[in-house]
């Protein structure tokens, strides 16, 4: 099955800096590729996705980038806030003939310091 | 739109015991996922339910299953609860409209403890 690998695990920045977290994936037939942003206490809320026909895409302040060939996707903020500060949740997911499976990352705690 | 609901949103049971979580996806939206969330494991997907058919599973066990209503409302039900059953479970509806749609909008979850 799909197995996602999410670095870091952690990760601290100064407020205005940016912060960048990579996945890996295992399964070449994954073709939609979502993150999520979950604060504490809160349910995940998508903030961006990536579908296998494009290499990157940007809204503000946040992209994501997408490497098929080495099977990895990554997640860019910049100018990080303190409002940035949340679990971020990367996802691969095959779609196909009406049958989905979804892999999630094991998640990466972002803290901006102000 | 109102967004997707669950309930109960706390749940406390013991070991043995059986318990139904329920689901209500926005509405028209006909796909409706289950997710295990724990501090060690990360979101697990449990399965997922689409015009009342069960579309994919993950690895769970068999004590764990679901259905969903003809009004995409779904329901999940775990029996024989076990300590390691503890989590927050996430249910996930989307409107499913293409292969190439598939925006998933998360429940609030319900927080289940088994003592």
């Amino acid at each position: 099955g799909e197995n996602v690998e999410q670095h870091p695990s952690t990760l601290s920045v100064q407020e205005g800096d940016s912060a960048v977290i990579k996945c890996t994936y295992s399964d070449s037939a994954s073709n939609y590729f979502p993150w999520y942003k979950q604060e504490l206490g809160k349910r995940p809320q998508l903030i961006i996705d990536i579908r296998s026909n494009v290499g990157e895409k940007k809204d503000q302040r946040i992209a994501v980038t997408l490497n098929k060939t080495a099977k990895h996707f990554s997640l860019h903020i910049t100018e990080t806030q303190p409002e940035d500060s949340a679990v971020y949740f990367c996802a691969a997911t095959y779609l196909s003939g009406g049958y989905q499976k979804v892999t999630f990352g094991t998640g990466t705690k972002l803290q901006v310091i102000p | 739109k109102a967004g997707v609901t669950q309930t109960p949103r706390y749940l406390i049971k013991t070991r043995g015991q059986q318990v139904t979580l329920s689901c209500s996806p926005i509405s028209g939206h006909r796909s409706v996922s289950w997710y295990q969330q724990t501090p060690g494991q990360g979101l697990q997907f449990l399965f997922e339910y689409f015009s009342e058919t069960q579309r994919n599973k993950g690895n769970f066990p068999g004590r764990f299953s679901g259905r969903q209503f003809s009004n995409s409302r779904s329901e999940m039900n775990v029996s024989t609860l076990e300590l390691g059953d503890s989590a927050l479970y996430l249910c996930a509806s989307s409107p499913r409209l293409a292969d190439s749609s598939y925006e998933q909008y998360f429940g609030p979850g319900t927080r289940l403890t088994v003592t």
